[in-house]
């Protein structure tokens, strides 16, 4: 079955510090990756996508994400966090030919420490 | 920049009403999506819309949903009779025919008492 996992329910960083967040994906076919931020109150909004191509893919506000297809997984990094950086994270996965409906990941909150 | 809309922003009904969750997509996007989110649970896909029927719904979508274009710009979801267990945020998307990027709502809040 379809599945998305992200291991970490909370992550609390210092302002400044580095970041990984953790995704790993269960799909029979070749994946379409994505991370969306949710900021307290707001929508979902796309940080970055993966669909073929160069694995290290660069998304908005710094972010970044590596596709490893022998691990399953599409880790997200921010080399230095802000404190504006304070949301919860989702993972996704979805394909072409499912009318690109999305799996989910049960989502990750960051906390960032002054 | 073009951005998906919803309203309300929250609802708060009493079991066995009627609700209707609106959303203006887009403007030149073809597909549109229901997804909601149990609070503390993780988003669930409800259905996908395309020239003016279903193109896919999940288990979750039963009879008591349905969804419709009533215009041009706006796509809605009603929900028959809700239930406790509707109690969620239900977020609005849409995708042009070219992409491959869903764009989302700030989602309504829906509250079953």
């Amino acid at each position: 079955a379809q599945s998305v996992t992200q291991p970490d329910i909370h992550i609390t960083v210092s302002e400044g510090a580095s970041l990984e967040l953790r995704c790993n994906y269960s799909y029979g076919a070749t994946p379409y990756l994505f991370w969306y931020v949710q900021s307290p109150g707001q929508g979902l909004q796309l940080l970055l996508k993966y669909f073929s191509g160069d694995t290290l893919v660069q998304g908005i506000k710094g972010f970044e994400a590596e596709f490893k297809r022998s691990q399953s997984s599409f880790n997200l990094r921010k080399p230095s966090v802000h404190w504006s950086d304070a949301a919860e994270y989702f993972c996704a996965v979805g394909a072409a030919g499912s009318n690109y409906q999305l799996i989910w990941g049960a989502g990750t909150k960051l906390i960032i420490k002054p | 920049e073009p951005e998906v809309t919803q309203t309300p922003s929250h609802q708060v009904t009493q079991m066995g009403q009627e609700v209707i969750l609106r959303c203006v997509p887009i403007s030149n996007h073809l597909y549109f999506y229901w997804y909601r989110q149990i609070l503390g649970q993780k988003v669930e896909f409800l259905v996908s819309f395309y020239n003016n029927e279903i193109s896919e719904k999940s288990e979750i979508f039963d009879d008591q949903f349905s969804v419709e274009r009533p215009d041009g710009s706006n796509f809605t979801l009603k929900i028959r009779s809700t239930k406790l267990e509707d109690s969620a945020m239900y977020f609005c998307a849409s995708r042009d025919n070219t992409g491959d990027t869903q764009y989302f709502g700030p989602g309504t809040r829906l509250t079953v008492l």
